[in-house]
């Protein structure tokens, strides 16, 4: 079947403007995670929706940033006023629940010129 | 809050060797460990994952992880490398209650002829 998908593959923006990332979880998936993979930090958790639960956002790194998952499906992560600190490669991935597997996706390029 | 620590940021072997990538963590609480792998230019995919039970896991490509609680370790092993093995290879760990993924730096496996 489908894996997870995100678009933008690729995406150049400039400092200061709002970029939004989506993500395709796999059909039937409850679980949807964003990390963010950078040179100066390596993988890193950024936000994870659970069902209907309320989603645990505690590695945001700043106001700045935002996510939604509607209808338990689709997710879209916003970034406000993009810093060039932003550059990095996003991604996301889903799972069946607590303890499955995580299956990302091919992730966003982000630059922030 | 918990840890993952790969040592070996970089590790050169030749075909047909064998390979030892480094992971060792640091939580409080009983942790899930996985290992996955990032091929060039491509997603992160899972290797191997351990949750309980059976302390040596076996996973796919031939790879194989043993958990040492007392030593709080999950190293990943092959007993022999080919070429298609050359990747950037991530531990990292999760709990109950807490399933967002904590992943170390990396270890980028290089596979020499």
């Amino acid at each position: 079947g489908a894996g997870v998908s995100q678009s933008p593959s690729n995406k150049v923006t400039e400092k200061g403007k709002d970029v939004e990332l989506r993500c395709d979880p796999i059909s039937g998936h409850t679980a949807l995670y964003w990390y963010r993979q950078s040179l100066g930090q390596g993988l890193e958790f950024l936000i994870y929706f659970q069902g209907n639960s309320a989603p645990d956002k505690s590695g945001l790194p700043s106001d700045r940033f935002s996510a939604e998952r509607t209808g338990g499906s689709v997710s879209t992560l916003t970034i406000q006023r993009t810093q060039q600190e932003d550059s990095a490669v996003y991604l996301c991935a889903s799972s069946l629940g607590v303890t499955e597997t995580q299956y990302f996706g091919p992730g966003t390029r982000l630059l922030v010129l | 809050a918990q840890s993952v620590t790969q040592l070996d940021s970089q590790v050169p072997v030749f075909e047909e060797a064998p390979v030892e990538l480094r992971c060792n963590y640091s939580s409080s609480v009983s942790v899930y460990l996985f290992w996955y792998v990032q091929y060039p230019n491509q997603g992160l995919q899972l290797l191997l994952k351990y949750l309980s039970g059976s302390t040596l896991v076996k996973g796919i490509n031939g790879f194989e992880a043993e958990f040492n609680k007392s030593q709080t370790s999950f190293h990943l092993r092959k007993p022999s490398v080919h070429i298609s093995d050359t990747a950037e290879y991530f531990c990292a760990v999760s709990n109950f209650g807490n399933e967002k993924l904590t992943f170390g730096t990396g270890t980028r496996l290089t596979i020499i002829p």
